[in-house]
């Protein structure tokens, strides 16, 4: 069990760029979730896979923002177009089931110039 | 729409003392609960789950415990230590459905020697 890894660790971007972030599930963990977290608030969902199929999505998930996990292994979360309100840490999480505890990599600190 | 408010939002303590940290929520329709520990730029740290059909969990020094019909848990750390401090949260996963984690904003938690 290596843990969640969440690729890069910091982006620093200009407003208007595209930027992707990648996360590795635990090994054998079909369920993989999307989290957005701003300072002094607890994680808000944005989505979410079981193995390759997105069965859920936020409202929050502009069309601007785009998750995929091919394979049903890793997963990549683009967002396009970025605006200063994105800047977040985007956290990822996985578990082996609905009943089972979710597992959080460190997140990918995002700041928009 | 859940809601899940935790309180105290900041506590400081010595060293040695025992805290209750609260998790309260709207809609007592859940599948589970589970705390997280946070540090400073880090992704959360899984401490316990709790089922719904379930009244408390154990692990070293942390408890927690779950009242549905109340819409409350409580976090309880026996002897606390400085290397306690850190945000705790608290995420809801309703049932009927959708099993979209809901979070707290947290109770930020910090152990003097």
């Amino acid at each position: 069990d290596t843990g969640v890894s969440q690729n890069p660790r910091h982006k620093i971007t200009k407003r208007g760029q595209n930027v992707t972030f990648r996360c590795d599930p635990i090994s054998e963990h079909n369920r993989l979730y999307w989290y957005r977290q701003t300072l002094g608030q607890g994680p808000e969902f944005l989505t979410y896979f079981q193995n390759e199929a997105q069965l859920e999505k936020s409202r929050l998930l502009s069309d601007r923002f785009s998750a995929e996990r091919p394979k049903g292994s890793f997963s990549t979360l683009e967002i396009q177009r970025t605006e200063q309100g994105d800047s977040a840490m985007y956290l990822c999480a996985s578990s082996l089931g609905i009943n089972q505890p979710q597992h959080f990599g460190d997140g990918t600190r995002l700041s928009i110039l | 729409k859940q809601e899940v408010t935790q309180i105290p939002a900041a506590l400081s303590v010595p060293e040695g003392e025992n805290l209750v940290l609260n998790c309260s929520f709207t809609d007592s329709a859940i599948y589970n609960l589970q705390w997280f520990r946070q540090d400073p730029g880090k992704g959360l740290t899984s401490l316990l789950l709790i089922q719904s059909s379930q009244r408390e969990q154990t692990s070293g020094r942390l408890n927690a415990s779950l009242d549905k019909s109340s819409g409350r848990s409580t976090l309880y750390i026996a002897a606390s230590q400085p290397g306690d401090s850190a945000t705790y949260l608290c995420a809801v996963r309703a049932s009927g459905g959708s099993y979209i984690p809901t979070f707290g904003r947290g109770t930020s938690l910090i152990v003097h020697p």
